[in-house]
């Protein structure tokens, strides 16, 4: 079966500085990788996919991720970030007959 | 339009209660799903319905109890919970088919308070 991981359970970071938040999966078959934002009482709003073709995944609101199957990674950057990127992240797998799997997430906390 | 709708956004009930908890979805979707969060954590996948049939059932307790009258509505009956059940229930909907297409949509979850 298909796992996730999310290294970071905090990543700080000040306004208008990049970030990445790294995932990492496993599977011994092909993937299907997520990124969703929770933001403070609200639901999962996705922000990017891989499902195949081109290994760099632009998003919503400048972010974007690489898919890396060598190194079996999915992390997700955003060059400048603001105060209102504030939330949590998880990033999830998806292979074929398997459910939807996220990480444990990591909160992006901005700060001015 | 990705859009999942949720109701009630919260609720509080007694463990003697019963009580509902509605999703909606006009996106032609026919696989939906009731995920269970904690505070802090990950969702939980709690049922999955596929073409309005129960296709999934993460062993939940019966106190759950799902329903799909249709293929745009999607129900969860609540009964005789315990406070450990006071969480975030998001409520998520996909089309059916290829892997490729089964990306999930998230509504806005009804925060659940099991007093």
């Amino acid at each position: 079966a298909q796992s996730v991981t999310q290294l970071d359970s905090q990543v700080p970071v000040f306004e208008e500085a990049p970030v990445e938040l790294r995932c990492n999966y496993s599977s011994s078959v092909s993937v299907y990788l997520f990124w969703y934002v929770q933001y403070p009482n609200q639901g999962l709003q996705l922000l990017l996919k891989y499902l195949s073709g081109s290994t760099l995944v632009k998003g919503i609101n400048g972010f974007e991720a690489e898919f890396n199957k060598s190194q079996t990674s999915f992390h997700l950057r955003k060059p400048s970030v603001h105060i209102s990127d504030t939330a949590e992240y998880f990033c999830a797998v998806k292979t074929l007959f398997q459910k939807l799997v996220f990480g444990t997430g990591t909160r992006l906390l901005v700060s001015p | 339009d990705t859009e999942v709708t949720q109701t009630p956004k919260h609720l509080v009930m007694g463990m003697t209660n019963k009580k509902s908890l509605k999703c909606e979805q006009h996106m032609g979707h026919r696989a939906m799903y009731w995920y269970k969060q904690k505070a802090k954590k990950p969702p939980e996948l709690m049922f999955v319905y596929s073409y309005e049939k129960l296709s999934i059932n993460e062993s939940v307790p019966s106190r759950f109890s799902p329903e799909c009258p249709n293929s745009s509505l999607l129900n969860l009956h609540l009964h005789a919970l315990q406070p450990e059940d006071s969480a975030l229930y998001l409520c998520a909907s996909s089309q059916v088919g290829p892997v490729s297409q089964e990306t999930q949509y998230f509504g806005p979850g009804t925060r659940l308070l099991v007093l």
